[in-house]
Parts: C-alpha cells; structure tokens; sequence
C-alpha cells in the first residue's frame, strides 16, 4: 500500500528565514509521481511540483527548491527566505504508475502547516 | 479555458438532509476524482469516474454517498441523509485522457460542507 507521511504538523518561522518540509513515502511501484500542493487559507490546492520516479534531479523555482532521494524515499520541499504569503497548509502527494483505464489515485500526506510570522 | 469548477462553495446542511455537489471539469477532460477533506487532514480519495462510468469507488463510504458524471453535465456527488461527520471539504479534480494527460490532476476549489 502506499503511504506519504509528513511528520512536522506546524513549523513556525519569522519572515526571511529558511524552512524545509519533510516527505517521506512508500510505495512499491517502480514507476511513480510526487507532488506538492499549498493550500493558502482561502482553502482551494494550489499545484506546485510534479517529479516522476526516474527524475532525481533536484528542481529550484525562485525561492523553492526540492530535494528528491529515492534512497530514503523523501522528497522534502524548502523555502527560502520566507515571506508572510508563505502561510498555508502544504501537501505531498504520491500517485502510483498508470493502469490500464488510466486511473491515477493521489495519496496524500496529513500536511504541513507553515506560519510565516514577520 | 475555465478552470475546474464546482459549486457551491459552501454548503450548509441539517442533519438528515441531501447535499448535491457538482463538478464541472475542465474542457476536454473526460476523468473526474472526488476527494474529500475532514478537518484538519489531508484530502482522502473517494471515486474515480469517467464519462457515464464509474471507475473505481474504492475510497466511497458504502452507505450514504453516491457519485454520477452523465453524459451531459457535471459530475454529482450525493450524499443522503447527512450527518456531522459528513462535514468536509470536498474537492473535484479532472484530467484529460489519459494519454495526454501527463499525469497531472487540475483540482477544483472544493465544496465546504457544513452539517448542523
């Protein structure tokens, strides 16, 4: 079965700061999709990253970077000096290869919340 | 191209009542997830449908809920005979099919249940 855990419930860090959330997931699939959402407090899911399970390279996008290691099956997520709209609850998700009818079910973390304070 | 869109936003409902939540998906998408969020955790799959079929329902509570994605107009979910534990943020996410869909969901902004 597969599984994604996010240990840290709440983090909290004063603007400018560096923050890192965890990820750790199980899967027995070789083919496999990670992903990060955020959910700001206006609640809807605010896409992030993709990473297919054949791409261990670590991604940078303006102040958020991801680091993916197969080895400990993390995927751990930092932000770079923080800001206040940084706030929100963040996701990981996992999703297993494709079948047949292309169904592809999301398995989601418990989330992370992060508060920003300035 | 609109978004994945749902409505209501919020929905309050007393216990015993129906609540009817709709989903239009994105054009040209014919896969549609129901997702369901329980406070203060993360969104839990329910139902896997595409056009006039349901897929997979493996994550739906056996009593009480029903979805439908008709061949014309969004997808419902229902949910008979509400009760407190029913309240929730529900979500819908589309996708086109599946070979072109390069594995990505586009998530609606979710339906807020409320049951007094």
């Amino acid at each position: 079965a597969q599984k994604v855990t996010q240990a840290q419930t709440e983090i909290s860090v004063v603007e400018k700061e560096d923050v890192t959330l965890d990820c750790v997931y199980e899967t027995r699939d070789t083919t496999y999709y990670l992903f990060w959402y955020k959910q700001p407090p206006s609640g809807e899911l605010v896409f992030l990253i993709r990473r297919n399970s054949f791409d261990e390279q670590n991604e940078i996008s303006g102040r958020y970077s991801w680091n993916f290691q197969k080895s400990t099956s993390s995927f751990n997520f930092t932000i770079t000096a923080s800001q206040v709209v940084d706030s929100a609850v963040y996701f990981c998700a996992l999703s297993e290869a494709w079948m047949d009818t292309g169904f592809q079910k999301l398995v989601f973390g418990t989330g992370t919340r992060l508060l920003v304070s300035p | 191209n609109a978004g994945v869109m749902q409505n209501p936003r919020h929905l309050v409902r007393r216990r015993g009542q129906e609540a009817r939540l709709r989903c239009s998906p994105m054009k040209g998408h014919s896969h549609v997830y129901w997702y369901r969020q329980l406070p203060e955790e993360g969104l839990k799959f329910m139902v896997y449908l595409q056009k006039e079929n349901i897929i997979d329902e493996s994550g739906m509570p056996k009593e009480r809920f029903s979805a439908e994605f008709p061949k014309e107009g969004p997808s419902i979910l229902r949910i008979q005979q509400v009760v407190r534990g029913d309240s929730a943020a529900y979500f819908c996410a589309s996708s086109p099919p599946f070979r072109e869909s390069n594995n990505e969901q586009f998530f609606g902004p979710g339906t807020r249940l409320t049951v007094l």
